[in-house]
């Protein structure tokens, strides 16, 4: 069974400062995607970055961006110059390349950003 | 286009009482997913299910939970005689197809507390 880790319960930076988060996963699986997701005190689950596994080239999304290590099963999420509304709970998680859009969720890096 | 509505965004209810939870999925989306947040943890999958169908509901509870998504209207979760452990917020997810290179866009979820 496929199952992903989150280590940092929380972490704190500073504005404008750069952070990275921590992810690792199992799985025998050859074909899968990960995903970072962002969740607010909204609740709302936002998505903000997506790596599939096929892909060495590491997936960018503006400040946001992964360093995926597929040998080690490391799924990191760097936030570069960190803003106030990037405050939130991010969560890590694991999707199979088959028939199913199910995934597998860490449990999650609360993230601060000091002004 | 609307996002995944769920609701009721909150619902209370006493030991004993069913709780039914809505989710209609965004527009032209035929997949839905049920996940269960507990206090301090990640999303757990629940079900998946396609148009009138379950797909898979390894992570359903056995007794008392059960899922539906009918050919009109919402998906609707429902709990029976509802104990304090079903606490939890409730997220919906929708996809346009089951495949995990497609994005699954969330609800903002249901709090459920039983009292």
């Amino acid at each position: 069974a496929q199952t992903v880790t989150q280590s940092q319960p929380e972490m704190s930076v500073q504005e404008a400062e750069t952070v990275t988060l921590s992810c690792t996963y199992d799985t025998s699986e050859s074909d899968y995607y990960l995903f970072w997701y962002k969740q607010p005190p909204s609740r709302q689950m936002i998505l903000v970055i997506r790596q599939e596994a096929y892909k060495q080239q590491n997936a960018t999304e503006n400040r946001f961006s992964v360093n995926f290590q597929k040998a080690a099963k490391s799924f990191s999420l760097k936030i570069s110059d960190s803003q106030l509304g990037d405050a939130a709970m991010y969560f890590c998680a694991y999707g199979s390349g088959g028939a199913t859009n199910k995934l597998i969720f860490g449990t999650g890096t609360l993230l601060a950003v000091q002004p | 286009n609307a996002g995944v509505m769920q609701n009721p965004r909150h619902l209370v209810r006493r030991r004993g009482q069913e709780a039914r939870l809505r989710c209609s999925p965004m527009k032209g989306h035929s997949h839905v997913y049920w996940y269960r947040q507990l206090p301090e943890e990640g999303l757990k999958f629940m079900v998946y299910l396609q148009k009138e169908n379950i797909i898979d509901e390894s992570g359903m509870p056995k007794e008392r939970f059960s899922a539906e998504f009918p050919k009109e209207g919402p998906s609707i979760l429902r709990i029976q005689q509802v104990v304090r452990g079903d606490s939890a917020a409730y997220f919906c997810a929708s996809s346009p197809s089951s495949r995990a290179d497609t994005e699954a866009f969330f609800g903002q979820g249901t709090r459920l507390t039983v009292v």
